[in-house]
């Protein structure tokens, strides 16, 4: 069964704190992806990466780094937390697309971040 | 990225038929339709994908007019347990997807 996994459901936080969230996949899937959902608002893509090392920006990358040493693992940093980055945080991943529709992405159970 | 648009939220009861229309009036030639089933309290999940015409499994189906500018996803005799945010999503080669708001889907006994 495939799985993705994120390394914490719930995580409070205070404004400055630097903050790391993990996410690992154990489909072997090239594509790796950083959502926050907000109510009304929908899923807003972060940052994305297609290959180790290899990262784009989404729509709202302002705030947010990104780190993908390896294949399986795509690391989701702020650097300096601020209260408007409360949110939830999904990671996904999906396999190559080589041609046709978008390949099928696989989502974590995410990640509930509040910073204080 | 072409835009979609579609219900905010929409009610029905179980062992009804539910209909959800997308609206994306620029899709472009290499654009694929999409449609992800989110539950409360976890990540989205792929239901069906598909270009023209009619898709179907054993979940929804998928009608694409010949214009392709809008879909409509059907999911024939819901249970409570389809309770749902339905996300319409447009795009073709590349990475990104625009989810959008949803449609809310609510159904009750």
């Amino acid at each position: 069964d495939v799985k993705v996994t994120q390394s914490s459901r719930y995580l409070v936080k205070r404004t400055g704190e630097k903050v790391f969230l993990e996410c690992v996949q154990d489909m072997d899937h090239e594509n790796m992806f950083w959502y926050r959902q907000d109510p009304g608002l929908g899923l807003r893509l972060i940052y994305f990466s297609y290959d180790v090392k290899m990262k784009e920006k989404g729509d709202i990358p302002e705030g947010y780094s990104v780190s993908r040493e390896k294949k399986e693992r795509f690391s989701l940093i702020l650097e300096s937390a601020s209260t408007n980055q409360t949110s939830m945080y999904l990671c996904a991943s999906s396999p190559l697309q080589t041609s046709g529709g978008a390949r099928e992405q696989f989502f974590g159970p995410g990640t509930r971040l509040t910073v204080l | 990225l072409a835009k979609t648009t579609q219900p905010i939220s929409m009610d029905s009861y179980e062992g009804q038929e539910v209909n959800i229309t997308c609206s994306h009036n620029n899709i472009a030639t290499n654009d694929y339709i999409t449609w992800y089933q989110q539950f409360p309290s976890q990540g989205p999940r792929f239901i069906i994908q598909g270009y023209k015409t009619k898709v179907t499994n054993e979940v929804a189906s998928l009608f694409i007019p010949a214009d392709r500018k809008s879909s409509t996803l059907s999911l024939p005799r819901v249970s409570l347990s389809d309770t749902a945010v339905y996300y319409c999503l447009v795009g073709g080669l590349g990475y990104k997807l625009s989810f959008g708001a949803g449609t809310t889907v609510t159904v009750r006994a």
